[in-house]
C-alpha cells in the first residue's frame, strides 16, 4: 500500500492556459474522488468516479473542467481556460466501494493562476 | 443537504491541557461522521469516523468524539495535547447511501495550536 499520490504537488500557470493534474489512487480502490480546497476552507467534493463511469459532479465543476478516469485506474483533472479563481489546492481521494468507505486522501496539488 | 459547522477557526491549549474541537452538523437523514487532521503541505489523514454503531468513538493518536443525536454534534477530545498534535482538523459528514458514492461535507477547519 503506497498511497494515494498526485502529481504535480505545485503548478503555476497563467489565466488562460489549460493545465491537468493526475491521480494515482491505491491499487485496489475503485472509487476516485476529487475535492478543492481554498486557503483557509474545508474541502469541497467536485466530482466522483466508480471504476471507470463518472457518477456525479458538483455543480462547483464549471464547462472549463473535465476529470476522466480510463480503465478505472489513475485519473486526470483538468482544467481549461484557467481564471484566478481556480487557484487552490486540488485533493484527490480514493476508497474501496461501501456503505460508509474511508476515503485516503492524497497531498494533494496546489494550483496558482497569475 | 447536510452542512457541518466547526466552531472556533483557531485553538490554543497548552502542551498537557485538554484537548475540545467541536463540531455541529445538519443531516435530513441519520448522518455518518468523521474527523480528519491536515498537517502542513500534506492530504488528509483519518482519525476516526462514527457508523451509528457505538456512539463514543475511539481514533488514532488519542483522540475520541461523542456522537450526540440530541445535540447534533461530534467534538473532538484528547485528555492531553501534544506538541505533535498542532495542526488543521476537519469534520465532515456524509450520507452513507449503499451503492452510492459517499461524498464529504467538510466544516471549515479548526486550526489547533499547542503552547510549551
Amino acid at each position: 500500500d503506497t498511497g494515494v499520490s498526485q502529481n504535480p504537488r505545485h503548478k503555476i500557470t497563467k489565466r488562460g492556459q489549460n493545465v491537468t493534474f493526475r491521480c494515482d489512487p491505491i491499487s485496489e480502490h475503485n472509487r476516485l474522488y476529487w475535492y478543492r480546497q481554498t486557503l483557509g476552507q474545508g474541502p469541497e467534493f467536485l466530482t466522483y468516479f466508480q471504476n471507470e463511469a463518472q457518477l456525479e459532479k458538483s455543480r462547483l465543476l464549471s464547462d472549463r473542467f473535465s476529470a476522466e478516469r480510463p480503465k478505472g485506474s489513475f485519473s486526470t483533472l483538468e482544467i481549461q481556460r484557467t481564471e484566478q479563481g481556480d487557484s487552490a489546492m486540488y485533493l484527490c481521494a480514493s476508497s474501496r466501494a461501501g456503505l460508509v468507505d474511508t476515503q485516503y486522501f492524497g497531498p494533494g496539488t496546489r494550483l496558482t493562476v497569475l | 443537504a447536510q452542512s457541518v459547522t466547526q466552531l472556533g477557526s483557531h485553538v490554543s491549549v497548552s502542551e498537557g491541557a485538554l484537548v475540545l474541537l467541536r463540531c455541529n452538523y445538519s443531516s435530513s437523514v441519520p448522518p455518518y461522521l468523521f474527523w480528519y487532521v491536515q498537517y502542513p503541505n500534506q492530504g488528509l489523514q483519518l482519525l476516526l469516523k462514527y457508523t451509528s454503531a457505538a456512539t463514543l468513538v475511539k481514533g488514532i493518536n488519542g483522540f475520541e468524539a461523542e456522537f450526540k443525536k440530541s445535540e447534533t454534534s461530534f467534538h473532538l477530545t484528547k485528555p492531553s495535547a501534544h506538541m505533535s498534535d498542532a495542526a488543521e482538523y476537519f469534520c465532515a459528514v456524509s450520507l452513507g447511501r449503499a451503492g452510492a458514492g459517499n461524498m464529504l461535507t467538510f466544516g471549515g477547519g479548526t486550526r489547533l495550536m499547542v503552547k510549551p
